[in-house]
């Protein structure tokens, strides 16, 4: 069966750090990855996708990058966080051809 | 991919029927009607998906109307741990899946 794997569950860090959250799925191949961000009590806003390595798709401007170095992983990352970076990150991935998106646990990141 | 519009929160009672509508006005040919339920700091799970007509699981019934335009979301006997946050989805699927900002549902005792 397949599993998707998001870490760490919670982050603190502070303003002008680094960012590095990794995303892994188990029992699938070629699928697509997500990466969204939901803020308090907001919607989930699609922050990147992928259909395969080194393809990645940015759907808003913004401080942050993503990077899929294998085909089951998928990396979020940050040079310099800002406090708007603050929020709750999701992976997930759907099957090429499929129509329902896995999701991790998410990452809820406090930016101090 | 569809815009689509749903009510911003509802509230219910346990045992009671719940019908949450979405509205997507302009969906195209090739998309499918999907709802997905997230629980406070959790991922969304997928409920249920529909092309037209009616389609029924173990959780929930999804009502589409002829044209399209529009979609129900049906809970039956909602118990307080059906409290959420709902989101409609219109897309070919499988692909940049976009969320909303979904409907809160509140089920009281």
């Amino acid at each position: 069966s397949q599993t998707i794997h998001q870490w760490p569950a919670t982050l603190v860090q502070p303003v002008g750090s680094p960012l590095s959250l990794e995303c892994t799925v188990e029992g699938t191949s070629n699928p697509n990855l997500y990466w969204y961000r939901q803020a308090a009590g907001r919607g989930l806003q699609l922050l990147f996708y992928s259909v395969g390595i080194g393809q990645i798709s940015s759907e808003v401007p913004q401080n942050l990058s993503a990077s899929r170095p294998q085909d089951r992983q998928f990396i979020l990352s940050s040079k310099k966080l800002l406090l708007s970076d603050s929020g709750f990150y999701l992976c997930a991935w759907s099957d090429r051809e499929g129509d329902e998106a896995f999701f991790g646990q998410g990452t809820r990141l406090t930016v101090v | 991919l569809a815009k689509t519009t749903q009510p911003i929160s509802m509230d219910s009672y346990e045992g009671q029927e719940v019908n949450i509508t979405c509205s997507h006005n302009n969906i195209a040919t090739n998309d499918y009607i999907t709802w997905y339920q997230q629980f406070p700091s959790q991922g969304p799970r997928f409920i249920i998906q529909g092309y037209k007509t009616k389609v029924t699981n173990e959780v929930a019934s999804l009502f589409i109307p002829a044209d399209r335009k529009s979609s129900t979301l049906s809970l039956p006997r909602v118990s307080l741990s059906d409290t959420a946050v709902y989101y409609c989805l219109v897309g070919p699927g499988g692909f940049k899946t976009i969320f909303g900002a979904g409907t809160r549902l509140f089920v009281k005792a």
